[in-house]
């Protein structure tokens, strides 16, 4: 069974640093790309990041390029997104998401397929 | 950016009942469209990949149609536990974009 578990969430200030981490089990980690998504508080989902097998292919989305770092350890299984500077408008549930099968991704990337339960991610003073 | 008008925002159905969910691409996005359902506390769940394929396990009363602009979703007999916020998602084109979510309710 797929299950991919998110830690690291918590209160954090503006402009303060923070590191998410998801541990993935019940599939061969290596062989998929890994996206991050949230959602704010009464707001919709939002893609974040997405990283590729080999970490060769990462994309951001613009509210948090140069801000945010997404990054993969293949041996231990993990994903990760290291949060700087965050803002305000950076409170939501962070989820961690494994990318489709390789055949159902386009020009490189892999859309969400299954999702962990999400980490809270609170910035405020 | 290629933006995701899904309509309507909400609405109300009763059990048994057939819904319909569009969503609707600022641009051609081929079939590259997935359907998500979220309910409060878990995580969300792909039904629908590649604009009408079921993914393995999803109940077949959940079908997605379209290509190009123009996204359906349809549950042909609305079940107690379809309560939910459905989505779609664009990944023809970097950003990867959601819809801005239906939210199907009891009548």
């Amino acid at each position: 069974e797929v299950q991919l578990v998110e830690s690291g969430g918590g209160l954090v200030q503006p402009g303060g640093s923070l590191r998410l981490s998801c541990a993935d089990s019940g599939f061969t980690f290596s062989n998929y790309g890994m996206n991050w998504v949230r959602q704010a508080p009464g707001k919709g989902l939002e893609w974040v990041s997405y990283i590729s097998r080999g970490s060769i292919a990462i994309y951001y989305a613009d509210s948090v390029k140069g801000r945010f770092t997404i990054s993969r350890d293949n041996a231990k299984n993990s994903l990760y997104l290291q949060m700087n500077s965050v803002r305000v408008e950076d409170t939501a549930v962070y989820f961690c998401a494994r990318g489709t099968p390789p055949r159902y991704c386009t020009n490189g990337v892999c859309p969400p397929d299954d999702w962990g339960q999400g980490t809270l991610v609170i910035v405020s003073s | 950016d290629i933006q995701m008008t899904q309509s309507p925002s909400s609405l109300s159905a009763s059990v048994g009942d057939r819904v319909t969910i569009t969503c609707q691409a600022s641009q051609d996005i081929n079939i590259y469209l997935n359907w998500y359902q979220r309910k409060p506390g878990r995580a969300p769940n792909l039904l629908i990949y590649d604009a009408s394929n079921l993914k393995t396990g999803v109940p077949s009363r959940f079908s997605g149609s379209g290509s190009g602009t123009d996204f359906t979703l349809t549950i042909s007999s609305l079940q107690p536990e379809d309560f939910a916020t459905y989505y779609c998602l664009q990944y023809e084109n970097l950003p990867l974009t959601f819809g801005g979510g239906t939210k199907v309710e009891i009548k």
